[in-house]
């Protein structure tokens, strides 16, 4: 059974910094991941997807990496803004399942 | 904007009523998804359709049925309302066969039973 995790739960960064947010999954055997940004007592945006096949992708400053061998993935903010503020999520797609394995989510804040 | 709307934004219900939950995919998807949101957590899956059948389930029990039409929307149905029902219930839509399968969700129904 896939299982998701994200470290950290929260995370308080002054604007302008460049911040990293971690994404750890237990079943390698997946078919995608996705990052999502949710504000509070919203749905969720869709930022970025990595097929099983690539490595990273990028989207003006966000970038995600993917790491099948250890479980991981990595969303790199470049810059960050007090805009940026919300909770991120990663979800995992494996081969066996038709559903996405969502992790608890990391509450970032950026403080002007 | 992802185009996958919800409704309603807001219910509220007692326990041991019944809920139905509704959501318009975005146009050109033919897989949507449900999930629930309980406050604090990540969205838990509760099942998916693909071309009005049932393709996929979490672990949630069978009082949690759901419908899908031929213009690709969908229904929720919550019988016999528990407290712990209460959450946002999330469907999201994508077009399955694509390359990416990006799935689109949106914006929520928060459910309150009391």
């Amino acid at each position: 059974k896939q299982e998701v995790t994200q470290i950290p739960a929260a995370l308080s960064v002054p604007e302008g910094e460049n911040l990293v947010l971690n994404c750890s999954f237990t079943d390698s055997a997946i078919y995608n991941l996705q990052w999502f940004r949710q504000d509070p007592g919203k749905g969720l945006t869709s930022l970025l997807l990595i097929q099983s096949s690539q490595r990273e992708q990028t989207s003006g400053r966000l970038n995600a990496s993917l790491d099948k061998s250890s479980g991981r993935s990595t969303l790199y903010i470049a810059a960050s803004q007090p805009g940026d503020s919300a909770t991120y999520l990663c979800a995992a797609r494996d081969n066996y399942g038709q559903n996405f394995v969502f992790g608890p989510g990391t509450r970032l804040s950026v403080l002007p | 904007e992802t185009g996958v709307t919800q409704s309603p934004t807001h219910l509220i219900k007692t326990r041991g009523q019944q809920v139905t939950l509704r959501c318009s995919s975005q146009s050109g998807h033919n897989t949507v998804s449900w999930y629930q949101q309980a406050l604090g957590q990540g969205p838990q899956f509760i099942f998916q359709y693909y071309r009005e059948e049932e393709n996929g389930r979490g672990n949630f029990p069978p009082r949690f049925s759901g419908l899908q039409f031929p213009n690709y929307s969908s229904e929720l149905n919550v019988n016999a309302l528990e407290l712990d029902d209460s959450a946002l219930y999330l469907c999201a839509s994508r077009r399955a066969g694509g390359y990416q399968e990006t799935q689109y969700f949106g914006p929520g129904t928060r459910l309150l039973v009391l």
